[in-house]
């Protein structure tokens, strides 16, 4: 069975950073992408950024560009998203994702119990 | 504001058809598939249809869907009080290279 499990969420100050991590099991990470999805009540769900199979290649929505850096050590079967700067807004619950279909990384199958990040003075 | 269009709430009574609807473009829903996930309260997201129609192992029969052009609309049937939540369209964004996802529908069973 598909488990991810993420750790590392907190209250943080504004400008502050933070380190989520996320790990899998129950599949061969390697093999899929990987996403981190981020809820608020008020915007619902909002993709952050994901990363290849490699980890060679990464990609961020622009909200985050720049401060964020998603990572995975695939020898440990581990997502991580390094947050710098963060901001009021990037309050959130933050999911780790998989797909299990190598032909649509967009296709998110598995999630886990999300982290809370709550950036606040 | 999402790039996916939603209506932000439906709702029907136990047993009955809703229908909720996304719309996109050419850059997402109309040149990839669309994808629909469901969130319920105090639970992780859940993958309900994937490539536009098909159903994961699990998920019942009651919730279909279908994609048009640069639309996509879920249909659930036989209305549970335990559908209610909220509901979400998502497809691969090109100018992204990640997934889009349409603001969510609130689903109340009255």
């Amino acid at each position: 069975e598909v488990h991810l499990v993420e750790s590392g969420g907190a209250l943080v100050q504004p400008g502050g950073s933070l380190r989520l991590s996320c790990a899998a099991s129950g599949f061969t990470f390697s093999n899929f992408w990987m996403s981190w999805v981020r809820h608020t009540p008020g915007k619902g769900l909002e993709w952050v950024a994901n990363i290849e199979q490699d980890g060679h290649k990464t990609h961020y929505v622009d909200s985050v560009r720049g401060r964020f850096t998603i990572s995975r050590d695939n020898a440990k079967n581990s997502l991580y998203l390094q947050m710098n700067s963060l901001r009021v807004e990037d309050t959130a619950l933050y999911y780790c994702a998989s797909g299990l279909d190598r032909g649509d990384p967009g296709r998110l199958d598995c999630w886990g119990q999300g982290a809370l990040v709550t950036v606040s003075s | 504001q999402s790039v996916l269009t939603q209506p932000p709430s439906a709702s029907g009574t136990p047993g009955q058809t809703v229908t909720i609807s996304c719309s996109g473009s050419y850059s997402n829903i109309g040149g990839n598939t669309a994808n629909w996930y469901q969130h319920l309260p105090g639970t992780a997201p859940k993958l309900l249809i994937y490539n536009n129609n098909q159903r994961p192992s699990g998920v019942p029969d009651r919730f279909s869907a279908s994609k048009s052009g640069s639309s996509a609309s879920l249909a659930i049937s036989g209305l549970q009080s335990e559908d209610e939540g909220d509901y979400y369209c998502a497809a691969w964004e090109v100018s992204l290279s990640g997934p889009i996802f349409g603001g969510g529908t609130k689903l109340s069973v009255l």
